[in-house]
């Protein structure tokens, strides 16, 4: 049980052009998505937190107008990173949980197979 | 000071052998605490989870929690070359932080 279905697991796109990440919880309701980007032999950096019916919050330092998140469904999110630019290439994983509020960061997070994003 | 400190590695020991994984905090607020395993290019896996002081044991995996010290480990036993991986501890309150992960390598 408890399994995140992440995709596309990879994407090449070019600069200036928009991707669209999917996050679908398979056989339970996400109250709670994050999202989170990881440089290599680097740690998961959350980036935002998302609830679902209600607007994102977004770390300090991310740009919510350039990752647009949408929480449409107790199942599905969706991060679209737009205008990209190589610098933006990483690879970004969500994860979900039936959790909400504080809750949702004790409770043990059910993580996709990430999407390695690649901007050239 | 870092709220969570985790040695990058790479660790290499041989098959069989006991691995011993840590992770130190400084925020004494964190109050869950989680073991996760990351093979290359894929989601993290929850491993264990706990959130008292002691040891939790789950198969060949013990999480070990000491609160006083700040101090969490993780212990394999009779590592496998399946075992090679990247192992992310996390620690929760108000609050989720990962470590930057431990890369093992099991040699056969």
């Amino acid at each position: 049980g408890a399994v995140v279905s992440q995709h596309p697991s990879r994407v090449i796109c070019k600069s200036g052009t928009s991707v669209k990440i999917e996050c679908r919880s398979l056989d339970f309701q996400a109250t709670t998505m994050f999202w989170y980007r990881q440089f290599p032999k680097q740690s998961l950096m959350l980036m935002a937190t998302s609830n679902e019916g209600s607007k994102a919050t977004y770390e300090q330092g991310v740009e919510k107008d350039k990752f647009l998140i949408n929480h449409a469904s107790l199942t599905l999110s969706t991060l679209t990173v737009t205008s990209a630019h190589p610098e933006d290439s990483s690879f970004y994983i969500c994860s979900a949980t039936t959790s909400s509020g504080v809750s949702s960061y004790n409770s043990p997070l059910h993580f996709g197979n990430g999407t390695r994003l690649t901007v050239t | 000071q870092k709220e969570v400190e985790q040695d990058p590695g790479p660790l290499s020991v041989p098959e069989g052998a006991i691995v011993s994984l840590n992770c130190t905090y400084s925020n004494s607020a964190f109050q869950y605490f989680m073991w996760y395993r990351q093979y290359s290019r894929k989601g993290p896996e929850l491993l264990m989870y706990t959130y008292s002081s002691g040891n939790k044991e789950d198969g060949r995996f013990t999480a070990q929690v000491d609160k006083s010290s700040k101090y969490i480990s993780l212990f394999i036993r009779d590592s496998q070359p399946s075992d090679s991986a990247t192992y992310l501890c996390a620690l929760a309150g108000d609050k989720i932080i990962f470590g930057k992960g431990t890369r093992l390598h099991i040699l056969p």
